[in-house]
């Protein structure tokens, strides 16, 4: 069971912005940087945001996130189909040393 | 091209052990650290462990310490990861990843290989 906690599933229409939020802790997000990867299914994950706030190279500007505290977010604005997949939230955890990912949001392009 | 290639997975039985690899080119290995994250059938992402540029620090996930050992060979720019006494519940497809910063821990995983699917059953 994950330490970092995400909503299971969010939607919208081509067009919207979405946020997905990523809720953890004082060892975890408190106190480390925060990235987000995305993975279509069947395929292997990747980047999007790092360092809490910068974009990975090749990731569009409609990609932005934020930290604040034990709580991050991503959010997509102007969505497009390409864009569904399940997004995961992810930082070390200077508790267990260990680097936890999010449960996970997928994202659905109505 | 950043390009990470894992190999080694297959079917092992209970109580078996797997050695997987990862090759690596388009980037100096030694240059970064590096992990290793699997993910189980219609389950999320579970990092599992990770070994530093310098070779000071090595990190186990709780689920596989003391049953896994991470290794790497830059004359081979090639990663490892030994698992012994396999349970069905390591069951995943397991994936290396670059570690973008190198700040001693895992921080930014920045490339990823397309994995390798370990079935662990009788």
């Amino acid at each position: 069971q994950s330490v970092l906690t995400q909503p299971p599933s969010v939607s919208g229409t081509p067009g919207q912005r979405v946020t997905i939020s990523c809720s953890g802790g004082s060892s975890n997000i408190g106190s480390n940087t925060l990235n987000w990867y995305r993975q279509v299914p069947g395929t292997a994950p990747k980047l999007v945001i790092y360092n809490n706030n910068q974009r990975h190279s090749g990731v569009p500007d409609r990609f932005s996130a934020s930290k604040s505290g034990t709580s991050a977010s991503l959010a997509i604005r102007g969505l497009q189909s390409e864009d569904e997949a399940e997004y995961y939230c992810a930082s070390w955890d200077d508790g267990p040393k260990e680097y936890v990912f999010g449960t996970g949001t997928k994202v659905t392009v109505l | 091209e950043v390009q990470l290639v894992e190999s080694g997975g297959g079917l092992v039985q209970p109580g078996g052990s797997l050695r997987l690899s990862c090759v690596v080119s388009g980037f100096n290995f030694d240059s970064h650290s590096m992990n290793w994250v699997r993910q189980a059938p219609g389950k999320g992402l579970e990092w599992i462990s990770y070994f530093s540029r310098n070779d000071i620090s090595r990190y186990y996930a709780a689920s596989v310490r003391g049953r896994c050992t991470i290794s790497r060979d830059n004359a081979k720019n090639t990663l490892y990861l030994e698992i012994h006494s396999l349970r069905p519940e390591d069951t995943a497809v397991y994936y290396c990843a670059r570690d973008y910063l190198g700040i001693g821990v895992p921080a930014t995983l920045d490339y990823w290989g397309l994995g390798t699917p370990v079935t662990v059953s009788s």
